[in-house]
């Protein structure tokens, strides 16, 4: 059973370029979450799509945008790169389940550097 | 690998011993809880989760208590083993369904053989 996966490893941009991130989530699942994780710190929220859409959002600028395909399969795209996104991006995944939550699992994230 | 957490907590005990790491969570409205544990280079890997309505629920090796009245929450590890040495994070969410996950700061384990 193949677990969440997510493209590239690692990633080097400059300031100012835009970089986009593939997230394909564990086998069944419907939903996936984006994480940025700086640092010595816990992941941060980005935002969660469900049936191709945007469900929920963190704190985070329109800079940061997704989307997710038919496939479940999704892509996380930051614009105009600041050095301050260099971080781990983790993408989770989860099953929707009536009247229960959804565990997240997490995939081995996107190491992004902004030079 | 990278290194997570570089400036965090730190647990340092022997193999064999049990280790306690401890988490203080912010949402009193909380009431879904999940002890993820992060290896340097990969992402966080699920160890054992717990709702509201339970205040303790074992697993192999792990147990999480819950503390509602403090908002505390507790990872046991029994007989810690050297590949139980990585950070350990708590995270809480609110509500049932797709919802966001609010982490911790995060705890470093570190076990000497």
């Amino acid at each position: 059973d193949a677990g969440v996966t997510q493209s590239p490893t690692h990633l080097i941009k400059t300031r100012g370029q835009q970089v986009t991130l593939r997230c394909s989530p564990k086998s069944g699942h419907d939903t996936v979450s984006w994480y940025q994780q700086a640092l010595g710190q816990g992941p941060q929220f980005i935002f969660q799509y469900y049936e191709e859409e945007e469900r929920q959002r963190g704190n985070f600028p329109d800079r940061f945008s997704g989307h997710q395909f038919p496939n479940y399969s999704s892509e996380l795209n930051v614009n105009a790169l600041l050095l301050g996104d260099s971080a781990l991006y983790l993408c989770a995944s989860s099953l929707v389940q009536a009247g229960s939550t959804d565990t997240q699992y997490f995939g081995p994230g996107t190491r992004l550097t902004v030079l | 690998g990278e290194s997570v957490g570089l400036h965090l907590p730190t647990l340092s005990v022997q193999e064999g011993d049990n280790s306690i790491i401890n988490c203080a969570y912010s949402n009193s409205a909380s009431d879904y809880f999940i002890w993820y544990k992060q290896e340097s280079g990969k992402g966080p890997q699920f160890i054992i989760d717990i709702r509201s309505n339970m205040d303790k629920r074992q697993g192999q090796r792990v147990t999480v208590l819950l503390n509602k009245t403090v908002k505390h929450l507790s990872l046991q590890i029994a007989a810690t083993q050297p590949g139980d040495s990585a950070v350990y994070f708590c995270a809480e969410n609110f509500n049932t369904g797709r919802r966001a996950l609010t982490f911790g700061s995060g705890t470093r384990l570190q076990v000497q053989p």
